[in-house]
C-alpha cells in the first residue's frame, strides 16, 4: 500500500511566524507532489506543486522536495490568521497509477494572533 | 466562469436508496475523479476517468458506480450496497497533458455532503 504521511497537528503558529509542514511518501518512483489547503467544510484548493529536488517559492509559500529522503515540505512565511486551515499533501502515482493521487490525512494549522 | 460544479450541496439518503451526485466541469479537462473524505481523514479515491466512455476503480469503489458519457460530466451513484455512505464527496478534474511536463494538477469542485438518515 503506497502511503503518504503527515503530522495531524494541530500546529499552532504565532501570527507573523513561519509554519513548517512535512510530508513523507513511500513510493520512491513518485515524480510530482502537491500541496492543497482546505478550510473547514470546504473543498481543497491547490497551493503549489513541485517536481524537482530543491525549493520552489510562490509568494509566502515555499515547497521543498527531497526525493532521496522521500519527503516534501511546505513553509508558510509571515503566517496570517487566514492561513488557519488543514494542509493536504498529495503524491502522483507513476506508470499504471499515473494520475492517481495518494493524499495524506492533512496537517491542521492554527495561526494565533 | 470556468470551473467544476457539484450538486446538490447537501443530500440525505434513506436506507436502501440509491442516490446520484452530479459533477460537471467546463474546463475542457480530460480526466475526472471522485473522492470521499471522512472526518479527520484524507481523501480516498472512488473512481476516476481519463477519457470519455472509460473509467477505472479507485481504492474504495465497492458500493459506487459511475458513467462518463460526456467529457464534461462524471456522475457518481451511491448504491444501497454502500453500507456507510455518510461522508463529504469531492469531484476533481485535471488536464491530462502528454509528455514530460504533465503534472496533472487536480482541481476540486465544492463538494456534496451526503448523510444517511
Amino acid at each position: 500500500q503506497k502511503e503518504v504521511e503527515q503530522n495531524s497537528g494541530p500546529l499552532s503558529v504565532p501570527e507573523g511566524a513561519i509554519a513548517s509542514l512535512n510530508c513523507t511518501y513511500s513510493d520512491r518512483g513518485s515524480q510530482s507532489f502537491f500541496w492543497y489547503r482546505q478550510y473547514s467544510g470546504k473543498s481543497p484548493e491547490l497551493i503549489m506543486f513541485i517536481y524537482s529536488n530543491g525549493d520552489k517559492e510562490d509568494g509566502r509559500f515555499t515547497a521543498q522536495l527531497n526525493k532521496a529522503s522521500q519527503y516534501v515540505s511546505l513553509l508558510i512565511r509571515d503566517s496570517q490568521p487566514s492561513d488557519s486551515a488543514t494542509y493536504l499533501c498529495a503524491v502522483n502515482g507513476q506508470d499504471d497509477s499515473w494520475g492517481k493521487f495518494q493524499f495524506g490525512a492533512g496537517t491542521q494549522v492554527v495561526v494565533t494572533p | 466562469d470556468g470551473g467544476i460544479t457539484q450538486s446538490p450541496k447537501y443530500l440525505f439518503r434513506k436506507e436502501g436508496q440509491n442516490v446520484t451526485l452530479s459533477c460537471e466541469q467546463n474546463l475542457n479537462h480530460d480526466a475526472m475523479y471522485w473522492y470521499r473524505q471522512d472526518p479527520g481523514q484524507g481523501l480516498r479515491l472512488i473512481y476516476y476517468s481519463q477519457i470519455v466512455n472509460d473509467f477505472q476503480k479507485g481504492d474504495i469503489a465497492e458500493g459506487y458506480s459511475v458513467s462518463r458519457e460526456k467529457k464534461e460530466s462524471f456522475p457518481l451513484t451511491v448504491t444501497s450496497a454502500q453500507k456507510n455512505p455518510t461522508a463529504f464527496y469531492l469531484c476533481a478534474s485535471s488536464l491530462r497533458l502528454a509528455g514530460e511536463y504533465s503534472y496533472n494538477e487536480q482541481f476540486f469542485g465544492p463538494g456534496t455532503r451526503l448523510t444517511v438518515l
